[in-house]
């Protein structure tokens, strides 16, 4: 079945430090690819997407996510996490159906 | 240039009743997809309609219906609650329907059944 896992449920960082999120798909084909931030009370953003080409993919806010089909993976990342930063990020891949993973909730230490 | 906006804000019904979300797509899109999101959980597709048509359509009962307006404006009806209907409804909108489209989301209507 077509899915989006998102391992971890939660992940608490420090401010400053480094920070990836794991996303995996199940699929057969090459996905359309996104990565959506959800702050409290509020609609999501997207962080960025990834259709074909330079599998390195820049996004706002710092956010950068690499593309690796050998290991069904698109993890986003961050060199640096502002406190700010706290969300739920969310994969998702398109289809013609938007699939959507059960999120990462982040935590930011000061 | 507005943003996609969704009305009400939050809502609360009974098992067994009838409601309508709303939402205002953004300037220029002509496609509109709406998401459950359950407490804790990723949103989940219900459907999409592009230029008043459905197009696409998610795992859910029929009682979960749509429609879209000449001003690609849209709504969604739900019939007959159930108390697992308690979520966040999101509803996107995009400049198509194609995959490859970025989709603006609106801030959701908690809805909320008793």
């Amino acid at each position: 079945a077509q899915s989006v896992t998102q391992p971890d449920i939660h992940i608490t960082v420090s401010e400053g430090a480094s920070l990836e999120l794991r996303c995996n798909y199940s699929y057969g084909a090459t996905p359309y690819l996104f990565w959506y931030v959800q702050s409290p009370g509020q609609g999501l953003q997207l962080l960025l997407k990834y259709f074909s080409g330079d599998t390195l993919v820049q996004g706002i806010k710092g956010f950068e996510a690499e593309f690796k089909r050998s290991q069904s993976s698109f993890n986003l990342r961050k060199p640096s996490v502002h406190w700010s930063d706290a969300a739920e990020y969310f994969c998702a891949y398109n289809n013609n159906d938007m699939r959507f993973g059960a999120g990462t909730r982040l935590t930011v230490k000061p | 240039e507005t943003g996609v906006t969704q009305s009400p804000t939050h809502l609360i019904k009974t098992r067994g009743q009838q409601v309508t979300l709303r939402c205002s797509s953004q300037s220029g899109h002509n496609t509109v997809s709406w998401y459950q999101q359950a407490l804790g959980q990723g949103p989940q597709f219900i459907f999409q309609y592009y230029r008043e048509e459905e197009n696409g359509r998610g795992n859910f009962p029929p009682r979960f219906s749509g429609l879209q307006f000449p001003n690609y404006s849209s709504e969604l009806n739900v019939n007959a609650l159930e108390l697992d209907d308690s979520a966040l409804y999101l509803c996107a909108s995009s400049t198509s329907g194609a995959s490859t489209d970025t989709q603006y989301f609106g801030p959701g209507t908690r809805l909320t059944v008793l």
